[in-house]
Order: C-alpha cells, then structure tokens, then sequence
C-alpha cells in the first residue's frame, strides 16, 4: 500500500516570499511523482512531474520540485510568491493504473 | 482544442434515484479515471480504466459503476445514490499510466438529497 502526505492543508505566504510545499509518499519503490493545482472552480492542472532521470524537476509558473528518493519526499517550491499563485496544491503518485492524491495545501497569499 | 467533457456540470437529486455522469475526451487517451473530491480529503480514485472494456477499482468505488466500450467515453453510474455520494466529481484522462500528464473535465457537483 502506498499514501501521499501533505503537511499543512494551508499555508499563508507574502508576495515575493518562498513557497514550499511538503510532500512525503510511502512506498517501497519510488513512483511516478506528480503536482497538480486547482484554481477554484476550476479542475486539475499538472505543474510538473517526475518519472525517471534528474531529481530536481521544473514545472510551470516557475515552480520546480526535487525527489529525495533517501527522504521519501518530493517537495513543491517558487522562490517568489505571487498574487496568482493562491490556489490548491495537490501531490500525486500513480503506480500500476491507481492514482492516489495528498489531501492538498490551500495556498493563500498576502500582499 | 483537446478537452475532457462532462456532463452534468451540477446535478441535484434524491435518493435512489439513478443517475449516469458522461465523460468524453477527444485525445485518443487510453487510460481514463473517474474521481472524487471532498474537503480535506483531496481526490479519491472511484474507477479507472486502462482501454476499451477494460476497468478496476479504485480507492472508493463502493456505489458506484463504469463501463468503457469507446474508447472516448466513461461514464460514472450512480445506481443507487445516497447523501454521502454528494461530492464534487471529476474525470481525467492520459496518454497511458506512466509519467503521463492527466487531463481534467471541469467537475461536476453532485447534491444528493
């Protein structure tokens, strides 16, 4: 069995700080690795993904994440906050056809 | 412009009575998933489906059922609906089960009474 954990289901940052976000999955064999995001009312849009290859990915909107295979973690991050950045941040793992998301981090930021 | 379709975007009924969600994409996509979303709870796998007749269980897919017999079309069967399958529902679809990017339709909410 495998999970996706996200710390923090909301998280507040200023415009021009970093943005991280955390996530952990559980599996004894690394996955397909995923971040999607949700802008209300509004369905998922992949940010970017890991397969195979170089451990630090970059994404859209200038997010990249770095797997940590030692770490079991993949975590989410923009040196510079912006205003159309808030939204929902889901982390993802597919192994053999099932997906299973992370509860998700409501990105709020402040001027 | 390719795109994940369905339908009905908002859906309110009652109890028992059986409803049928559409999913439609025109990417030629072979894998194609049927979700749900609830607060604080992020997505839920219900089914999915690898090619043309071919489904499995997901992480939830007690009162729900699927069929694929095209393979452009998924719908989500709710034979029986009851109040705990009020929830916002979204299908995606993808070129495989690898690395590949989901494509999401844009939801529906679905209220059962």
């Amino acid at each position: 069995a495998q999970s996706v954990t996200q710390l923090g289901s909301h998280v507040s940052v200023s415009e021009g700080a970093l943005v991280l976000l955390r996530c952990n999955y559980s599996s004894s064999v690394p996955p397909y690795l995923f971040w999607y995001v949700q802008y209300p009312n509004q369905g998922l849009q992949l940010l970017l993904k890991y397969t195979t290859g170089a451990t630090l990915v970059k994404g859209i909107n200038g997010f990249e994440a770095e797997f940590k295979k030692s770490e079991t973690s993949f975590h989410l991050t923009k040196p510079s906050a912006h205003m159309s950045d808030a939204a929902e941040y889901f982390c993802a793992v597919i192994r053999g056809g099932k997906f299973q998301f992370g509860a998700g981090t409501q990105v709020v930021v402040t001027p | 412009e390719a795109q994940v379709t369905q339908n009905p975007r908002y859906l309110i009924t009652v109890t028992g009575k059986k409803l049928t969600v559409t999913c439609s994409q025109n990417m030629n996509h072979e894998y194609m998933s049927w979700y749900r979303q609830d607060p604080g709870l992020g997505l839920r796998q219900i089914y999915y489906s690898m090619n043309v007749e071919v489904t499995d269980k997901g992480d939830v897919p007690e009162g729900y059922k699927v069929s694929r017999k095209e393979k452009r079309n998924f719908p989500l069967i709710l034979e029986s609906p009851s109040p705990n399958q009020t929830s916002l529902y979204f299908c995606a679809s993808s070129g495989g089960t690898g690395g590949y990017e989901q494509y999401f339709g844009p939801g529906t909410r679905l209220t059962v009474t």
